[in-house]
């Protein structure tokens, strides 16, 4: 069974600073794939940044970037530069390989940007 | 244009009502998903389906039942409406199962209200 936990209950972070939102993760599988999406106040799910668990380098998305830690079973999401637009809820989650492979998803954390 | 839309984007209706909502992607993907999202933010996988073949069904009451008429589509009618049934649906679509190109990208949801 795969596990994502995202303990922080809400982070608030200055405009134009660089913000870590955590994510650890559990699975017997030694093939995976984690992923980070974000939620704004209007309800869409937006992809932000994907890391295979065999992929040698940290995944960068323009101002995302994914701090790997295999060892840790850690995926945490690194945004730069913080904008207002980044205030959201985040969600880390993972899929499983296979066909009945499915995202699960941890319980989000709450971004708020300060001007 | 939208690349996984959902109708309606708000349905509210009276318990013991039959309701569908609808989901079409033009991304050519093969796999296509629905998410419930409940009161607490939690995001979890109701169904799956590739190539119009059902993949995953966890463990969600028979009153829900996902039609896929193609690859393209993916419907959800429920049956006899719950007040616990009130939540947002997401529908989602994937080129593949896993891997990077399994990554799901979300429709904007349906929010459902049950009275």
């Amino acid at each position: 069974a795969q596990k994502i936990t995202q303990t922080q209950p809400g982070m608030f972070v200055q405009e134009k600073e660089a913000v870590t939102l955590d994510c650890t993760y559990d699975t017997s599988d030694p093939s995976y794939g984690l992923f980070w999406y974000k939620q704004p106040s209007s309800g869409e799910m937006i992809f932000l940044i994907y890391q295979g668990s065999y992929d040698q380098q940290n995944a960068t998305e323009g101002r995302y970037s994914l701090n790997f830690q295999k060892a840790r079973k850690s995926a945490n999401l690194v945004i730069s530069a913080s904008q207002l637009g980044d205030s959201a809820m985040y969600f880390c989650a993972m899929s499983n390989t296979g066909a009945n492979s499915k995202l699960t998803f941890g319980k989000g954390i709450t971004l708020s940007v300060r001007p | 244009d939208t690349a996984v839309s959902q109708t309606p984007k708000y349905l509210v209706t009276q318990m013991g009502n039959d309701k569908s909502i609808k989901c079409e992607q033009n991304l050519g993907h093969d796999t296509m998903y629905w998410y419930k999202q409940d009161s607490k933010k939690f995001l979890k996988i109701m169904f799956s389906y590739n190539n119009k073949e059902l993949i995953i069904n966890e463990t969600v009451p028979n009153r829900f039942s996902p039609k896929s008429p193609d690859k393209a589509h993916l419907n959800l009618h429920i049956n006899s409406l719950e007040l616990g049934d009130s939540a947002v649906y997401f529908c989602a679509s994937s080129q593949d199962l896993t891997g990077a190109v399994g990554t799901q990208y979300f429709g904007p949801g349906t929010r459902l209200l049950v009275l």
